[in-house]
């Protein structure tokens, strides 16, 4: 079976420092991989998403960046935190093919003081 | 541009009672569609999903929905609530990408059972 990871589970982190969220899947090859933030009360923001090893597809202009240097392995970034980036960041997989239903990890809960 | 629209950010019922949780979709090709829970400090769990064929899907923990397309809806139902079943609830709708399919979501509805 398939599990997805997600480390670390909370995070607290100043204004102006660095960020890196990973994430990991076991039991399967190749997944379409996503990164979203949930703001506090409201839905779910894709951030990124990537269909392969080194191909990452921003989907807002932001402090953010992502990274797939394996093919089960995401990675979110960021040089110099904002308050705005507080939140809880999901990492979800899905299959290749099919209808792509994202199973979600368990989530980072990143607050920046 | 696909969209989603969950009718209600909360709704609450009793133990025992129909639970109802709505969603419309606006898609310019075949929807995917699916419904997602999530409890407090988790990720989401995919509850179910329609793809083709029936129209009523059944899913985990008593949970089904129904795709009708007419109405552009896939609303969620229950017949009996449990204390276990309150918790934020999304659906989803499925957005074609290139070599992958994105997942509109909507705003989502929180759940609240009632003893």
């Amino acid at each position: 079976s398939q599990t997805i990871h997600q480390w670390p589970a909370t995070l607290v982190q100043p204004v102006g420092s660095p960020l890196s969220l990973e994430c990991t899947v076991e039991g399967t090859s190749n997944p379409n991989l996503y990164w979203y933030r949930q703001a506090a009360g409201r839905g779910l923001q894709l951030l990124f998403y990537s269909v392969g090893i080194g191909q990452i597809s921003s989907e807002v202009p932001q402090n953010l960046s992502a990274s797939r240097p394996q093919d089960r392995q995401f990675i979110l970034s960021s040089k110099k935190l904002l308050l705005s980036d507080s939140g809880f960041y999901l990492c979800a997989w899905s299959r290749d093919r099919g209808a792509y239903e994202q199973y979600f990890g368990p989530g980072t809960r990143l607050t920046v003081t | 541009a696909q969209s989603v629209t969950q009718l209600g950010s909360h709704v609450s019922v009793s133990e025992g009672a129909l639970v109802l949780l709505r969603c419309n979709y606006s898609s310019s090709v075949p929807p995917y569609l699916f419904w997602y829970v999530q409890y407090p400090n988790q990720g989401l769990q995919l509850l179910l999903k329609y793809t083709t064929g029936a129209t009523l899907v059944k899913g985990i923990n008593g949970f089904e929905a129904e795709f009708k397309k007419s109405e552009t809806s896939f609303h969620l139902t229950k017949p009996s609530a449990h204390m276990s079943d309150a918790a934020e609830y999304f659906c989803a709708v499925s957005d074609p990408i290139q070599g992958a399919q994105k997942l509109v979501f909507g705003q989502g509805t929180r759940l609240t059972i009632n003893p």
